[in-house]
Order: structure tokens, then sequence, then C-alpha cells
């Protein structure tokens, strides 16, 4: 069955560009969308954005002026960056199939921002 | 942004118990376009429904899903051991999408 599993380098420093990839496996990244979301104690859930595998996307506004989302369908991958991050940034990142309606989701992985 | 407001934020029950759970938006949610997801601890959280009372794949017909509007309720009819968790509604039908602050069910 498809999974979805996040990776990324771990703790960014404040200021600093946070870089998160999906990696897609058991189905083709083409004909969705992907979506990526984060959850913190002190914003709840809260969706980033999703990219269609052939590479429109569509940002919270919240985030918009930070937020780069792009695909790789050669890799089965899809990837964020946020950038000019802060503690509150600190978050579990999720990845998930679907642009709104999230279907399928990654685990997840803590993303902490700490000079 | 629609804003979501869940109630109760815990609800402490017995297995076996019936479990009533609600969504209010700030904003009619366009053609019922609500979702319930489950999320246990350490996991990421789990498709239910989808609008409004459409059960995902796998879902047991213990759970059922209802509302429109501005108000949604999802109940569990009988509460097993692996139900307790934590449910969250999202709407989808604006954007941005967005999710409630969520319900804990604990085992009382």
């Amino acid at each position: 069955q498809v999974q979805l599993q996040e990776s990324g380098p771990g703790p960014v420093k404040p200021s600093e560009t946070l870089s998160l990839t999906c990696t897609v496996s058991g189905g083709s990244i083409s004909s969705y969308y992907w979506s990526w979301i984060r959850q913190s104690p002190g914003k709840g859930l809260e969706w980033i954005g999703y990219i269609y595998y052939s590479g429109s996307t569509n940002y919270n506004p919240s985030l918009k002026s930070r937020v780069t989302i792009s695909v790789d369908t050669s890799k089965n991958q899809f990837s964020l960056k946020l950038s000019s991050v802060t503690a509150a940034d600190t978050a579990v990142y999720y990845c998930a199939r679907g642009s709104w309606l999230l279907t399928l989701w990654g685990q997840g992985t803590l993303v902490t921002v700490s000079s | 942004e629609i804003v979501l407001t869940q109630s109760p934020g815990t609800l402490s029950l017995s297995p076996g118990e019936r479990a009533t759970l609600s969504c209010r938006a700030s904003q009619s949610v366009s053609s019922s376009y609500l979702a319930w997801y489950q999320q246990k601890p350490g996991q990421a959280p789990r498709l239910l429904f989808y609008g409004a009372s459409s059960r995902a794949t796998g879902i047991p017909d213990r759970f059922s899903g209802s509302g429109s509007g501005t108000d949604f309720t999802l109940t569990i009819s009988r509460l097993e051991p692996e139900d307790f968790a934590v449910y969250y509604c999202q709407q989808y039908g604006s954007s941005p999408p967005t999710f409630g602050g969520g319900t804990k069910v604990e085992i009382k």
C-alpha cells in the first residue's frame, strides 16, 4: 500500500530555511495532490500548502511569503522549504496525500528551531 | 478563514459507552466539506469521514458523522478500547482549510 515518509536534516537555527522531503512509496506520485501540514502545541494543526504532480501549488496565506513546495516525479518525492524560521515554526511536520482533504498521512517529523 | 470550535475539550467515558463530539464553524461550511480525523499518541491523524457523513475506507460502522451548515457531530455508538484518542474536525470547503482544536476521548 502507499506510504509516505518525511525526512530532513534535523534542528534548524532561527532565520535559516527549514527543508523537508516526503518520499512516496508503494505507488506513483502522479495524478495526485500532495500537501504539507504541521502540528504544534500552540497552534494545533495547520495546513501549509499543496502541490499537484504537474507542479501547480497553493499555499496558506499566513505562510505564503515564506513557503515553497516542489515536486520531483522521477524520485517520487515532494519537498517543503520554509524560510526565515523562528521558534514559532517548531512543530511536527507531516506530508499527506490530497489538496485540502487529506486522505493519507506520513508519520511526521519533529523540527525544532533553536539556536 | 473559517474557525472551527470543538467541544467538549475532553470527554471521559468508559468502554461500551456512547461518545458525541461537536464541531461548530464560524461560518457555513461549503457543500458540507467537513472531515473528521482520529489521532493516537505518536501517530499521524487518520481520516475517518469526509463530506460530513461519508466513512473513509476501513472505518467501522460504530462511527457516524452528521451535520450541515455550521454544526457537525461525530458519534461513536459503543466505545472500543482502540477508540480512545483525539478527534479533529476540518473544513475543506474554503481556503485555507482549517482544523478544530480537537476533542480528547479518554478512559474514565
